[in-house]
């Protein structure tokens, strides 16, 4: 089954404790990148990747890390979490092989730092 | 940059009406624009996908259609049920190698 893999799903945190939340997709998917969603403001890009070894940030990338260093995995780092950074997290792929195609997304992360 | 608005930001309708949900943006040099259903505080899930080419797409009691030129696009749900219920979002690929939503339409079906 074609899909993305988020996890974890829930997370609670503490201020200033470094935390990876995994992305995996099984499409063979070029383009993957990274989301936050919050109330009143809707879906903002984090980052993205065009393909491995290939990252560029999108409308909000302060305070987290992303690398790409296998096709199928772009984990998303936030270094030193503050408690703006409690959100709705959600990765996404795609194919670039004609243009831009559907888009998948994992289910969620849903982050707490306290 | 892309910009896109969907409005109205929640509506209400009773059970059997059908549904009229709208999409703007901003810059009509897009890829492809997708429309996704989103429950509470769960993960999109696609509904239809339009590419530039294309002027609507159908898949059960849903059509999309698309208005590049105008740069509208509008979902219909037919006989719509209280299942429908969620919010529905649209995100369009353009120039900038970035899906850009909408905020999304919050939709409620009044059994």
């Amino acid at each position: 089954e074609a899909q993305v893999t988020q996890n974890p799903r829930y997370l609670i945190t503490v201020t200033g404790k470094k935390l990876t939340v995994t992305c995996s997709q099984n499409m063979n998917h070029e383009y993957m990148s990274w989301y936050r969603q919050d109330p009143g403001l809707g879906l903002r890009q984090i980052y993205y990747s065009m393909n491995v070894e290939v990252t560029d940030k999108g409308d909000v990338p302060e305070g987290y890390k992303v690398s790409r260093k296998e096709k199928r995995n772009f984990p998303l780092i936030l270094e030193s979490p503050s408690p703006n950074q409690t959100s709705l997290y959600f990765c996404a792929s795609t194919t670039l092989m004609r243009g831009y195609s559907e888009a998948f997304f994992g289910q969620g992360t849903r982050l707490t730092v306290v | 940059k892309q910009e896109v608005t969907q409005i109205p930001a929640a509506l209400s309708v009773p059970e059997g009406e059908n549904l009229v949900l709208n999409c703007s943006f901003t810059d009509s040099a897009i890829y492809n624009l997708q429309w996704f259903r989103q429950d509470p505080g769960k993960g999109l899930t696609s509904l239809l996908l339009i590419q530039s080419s294309q002027r609507e797409q159908t898949s059960g009691r849903l059509n999309a259609s698309l208005d590049k030129s105008s740069g509208r696009s509008t979902l219909y749900i037919a006989a719509s049920q209280p299942g429908d219920s969620a919010t529905y979002l649209c995100a369009v690929w353009s120039g900038n190698n970035r899906l850009a939503f909408g905020k999304g339409n919050q939709v409620v079906v009044i059994p």
